[in-house]
């Protein structure tokens, strides 16, 4: 069974420019859900998808946004790159979402550079 | 905040066992307790989760205190490929919520 797929591996990109980020889930699984890891931050939750609909979002501005498509793939988008945004991007998908008896599987995620 | 506390770092030596603890005093009934690890340059993965009894896997075993306030990770015989950070979270039944990650152990196995 393929893992979680996520695409593209590295990525480096201006300040001020908008950026893609996509993720293939498990197939089967519903449930995407993307974390941004940076040395000092640790692991921080973004937002949790779940049958194209957005069931929660962690504490980032705006500018941080996703969606998910009729086949669970997700994607999420970084407008206006600021510096501060460099870090791994990571996304997760569950068979149940993040609930309890249904384990995450993490993609290896995006290094996102921005200069 | 984290729902969970673990100590920064710990070290083992090679084919002996480890015990990684996790503290998690504000557990509610319905919060399962998992476990990943983090190898460099990887995403998490995935090593067990239980909610009240003690669990085991082909990775690891997962002793989870009376109260529920305590867990332990236990790897059996622990290898140079077990050395990771370890994180201990909490996720509840039946909800979507902000999962946070804490720290984690960052676990040092010596050959």
């Amino acid at each position: 069974k393929a893992g979680v797929t996520q695409t593209p591996r590295y990525l480096i990109k201006t300040r001020g420019q908008q950026v893609t980020l996509s993720c293939s889930p498990i197939s089967g699984h519903r449930s995407v859900s993307w974390y941004q890891q940076t040395p000092g931050q640790g692991l921080q939750f973004l937002f949790e998808y779940f049958s194209e609909t957005q069931r929660n979002k962690g504490n980032f501005p705006g500018r941080f946004s996703g969606r998910q498509f009729s086949n669970s793939r997700s994607e999420m988008n970084v407008s206006t790159l600021e510096l501060g945004d460099s870090a791994l991007y990571l996304c997760a998908s569950s068979l149940r979402g993040q609930s309890g008896n249904s384990p995450l599987h993490f993609g290896n995620g995006t290094r996102l550079t921005v200069t | 905040d984290a729902k969970t506390t673990q100590p920064n770092s710990m070290e083992s030596n090679e084919e002996e066992p480890v015990h990684l603890p996790c503290n998690h005093s504000t557990i509610s009934g319905t919060d399962y307790i998992h476990w990943y690890r983090q190898l460099p340059s990887q995403g998490p993965e995935y090593v067990i989760h239980g909610l009240t009894s003690n669990v085991n896997n082909r990775m690891a075993s997962l002793a989870i205190a009376e109260d529920r306030k305590s867990s332990t990770l236990i790897l059996h015989r622990a290898t140079l490929r077990d050395a990771a950070v370890y994180y201990c979270i909490l996720l509840t039944q039946g909800g979507s919520e902000k999962l946070v990650f804490g720290k984690g152990t960052k676990l040092t196995v010596n050959p």
